[in-house]
């Protein structure tokens, strides 16, 4: 079936330092990404979606210039948390969204920040 | 290799009772998520076992097997708002997420 990789897993770092999450789309094309946020045993919070080639949208709340989602080809999105703060430390999950007979969300399996 | 196996799609009557099996084989177990998705929405949390066992949260319950690698997820007195997808996630050793491809549960009158 089709392949979400997410790179790094995992990542510590310190507070006011940008951290960047790599989504990957691996035997497929996926024309929109989506950013989601867990917290410890709720919901996947949507953060925003991307779309391959414009801005990404940004949900209610979420601050634009502090994630900065760049969706740069059809198999790759980034999101970049800037001047990281411990409040920001989460599980960051995407999924992209399969072209032609993949019309369905595949997720990617996580990474997890913390922001000393 | 890890892998979670669930029902691509079944069919149930409003008022009814159905089960949604998930399978599992993981390098290590940090809980199971189920969660709802009706379709252009994100998903929504449903349940997190850990423990052997059944909890039961209003019209639906998760039950988990740890030995056996298997969880089902049961719904009672469907409501036709209960069709979407059902999303079954293992946590593993290394905390990342192996989802399953969903169920999708279609409620028919």
């Amino acid at each position: 079936g089709a392949v979400v990789s997410q790179h790094p897993s995992w990542v510590i770092c310190k507070s006011g330092t940008s951290v960047k999450i790599e989504c990957r789309s691996l035997d497929f094309q996926a024309t929109t990404m989506f950013w989601y946020r867990q917290f410890p045993k709720q919901s996947l919070m949507l953060m925003a979606t991307s779309n391959e080639g414009s801005k990404a949208t940004y949900e209610q709340g979420v601050e634009k210039d502090k994630f900065l989602i760049n969706h740069a080809s059809l198999t790759l999105s980034t999101l970049t948390v800037t001047s990281a703060h411990p409040e920001d430390s989460s599980f960051y999950i995407c999924s992209a969204w399969g072209q032609g007979d993949l019309n369905e969300q595949f997720f990617g399996p996580g990474t997890r920040l913390t922001v000393l | 290799g890890q892998n979670i196996d669930q029902p691509t799609e079944m069919t149930a009557t409003e008022g009814a009772i159905v089960q949604i099996n998930c399978t599992y084989q993981t390098s290590g177990f940090n809980g199971l998520f189920w969660y709802q998705q009706h379709a252009g929405e994100a998903p929504t949390f449903l349940s997190y076992n850990v423990l052997d066992g059944l909890e039961e949260k209003g019209r639906f319950s998760s039950f988990l097997s740890r030995s056996k690698g298997y969880s089902y997820l049961l719904l009672k007195e469907l409501q036709m708002k209960d069709s979407a997808s059902y999303l079954c996630a293992v946590m593993d050793s290394n905390y990342q997420l192996i989802w399953g491809a969903g169920t999708k549960l279609i409620i028919k009158p």
